[in-house]
């Protein structure tokens, strides 16, 4: 398997745009978390699906932010409308099952201009 | 406030030295992982430690799990730059995999 794929690996817009981040899970893979990383703040959870169905999703900062996992191979982050305050660096991670391994993607850099 | 605290937030030494890292709770855990992040890339775990006291080598790497469970520590003796990295410890509970704030580890050669 080629690991958790994550794309954009960067990607640089404008205040009010939308961006959406997109994540593959490894294959067999139950638990699929979305984080985001600042120097400020560390690695915060932002959500959380176990079996393509969000669990907890008490991370995530504002309604601007949205997360779907339509099927076990695919989920995506998305923010609408974008803010500076957004940049970081979001990770995608999965897991077999709550108290295994998480697997991380190499996680997309996000900068809002 | 943060659930686990980590220190020190950074640490720069020489090839060579030992150090330990430090992560704290307030609350107990039923396992604790560690990991390291390199410039560029996403966290890979090191280690879980499960039991209280328990003690993990991996290496030049020594884990240890607090008696009671709230705390735990990494130990590195004779550090090589490819140490150099973002320590982080995680704590599992609640049905979450919670992040420390790290140690950022630099050795220089």
């Amino acid at each position: 398997d080629a690991g958790v794929i994550q794309s954009p690996r960067h990607e640089v817009t404008e205040m009010g745009q939308e961006v959406t981040l997109r994540c593959k899970p490894i294959s067999g893979h139950d638990y699929l978390f979305w984080y985001r990383q600042t120097m400020m703040r560390g690695l915060e959870l932002l959500i959380y699906f176990n079996n393509n169905v969000p669990i907890d999703d008490s991370g995530m900062p504002e309604d601007r932010f949205s997360a779907k996992m339509p099927n076990a191979s695919f989920s995506t982050l998305k923010i609408q409308p974008s803010e500076p305050r957004d940049s970081a660096v979001y990770f995608c991670a999965s897991s077999r099952t709550m108290n295994t391994e998480a697997f991380f993607g190499q996680g997309t850099r996000l900068t809002v201009v | 406030t943060q659930l686990l605290e980590q220190s020190p937030q950074f640490l720069s030494i020489q090839e060579g030295e030992n150090l330990t890292v430090y992560c704290n709770s307030s609350s107990v855990f039923s396992s604790l992982q560690w990991y390291r992040q390199e410039p560029g890339e996403g966290p890979v775990l090191l280690v879980t430690v499960v039991t209280g006291g328990e003690v993990k080598k991996l290496k030049r790497l020594t884990f240890q799990f607090g008696d009671a469970r709230k705390d735990s520590s990494l130990h590195i003796t004779a550090a090589q730059p490819g140490d150099t990295g973002l320590y982080l410890c995680a704590l599992q509970g609640a049905q979450k995999l919670v992040f420390g704030q790290g140690t950022r580890l630099t050795i220089n050669p």
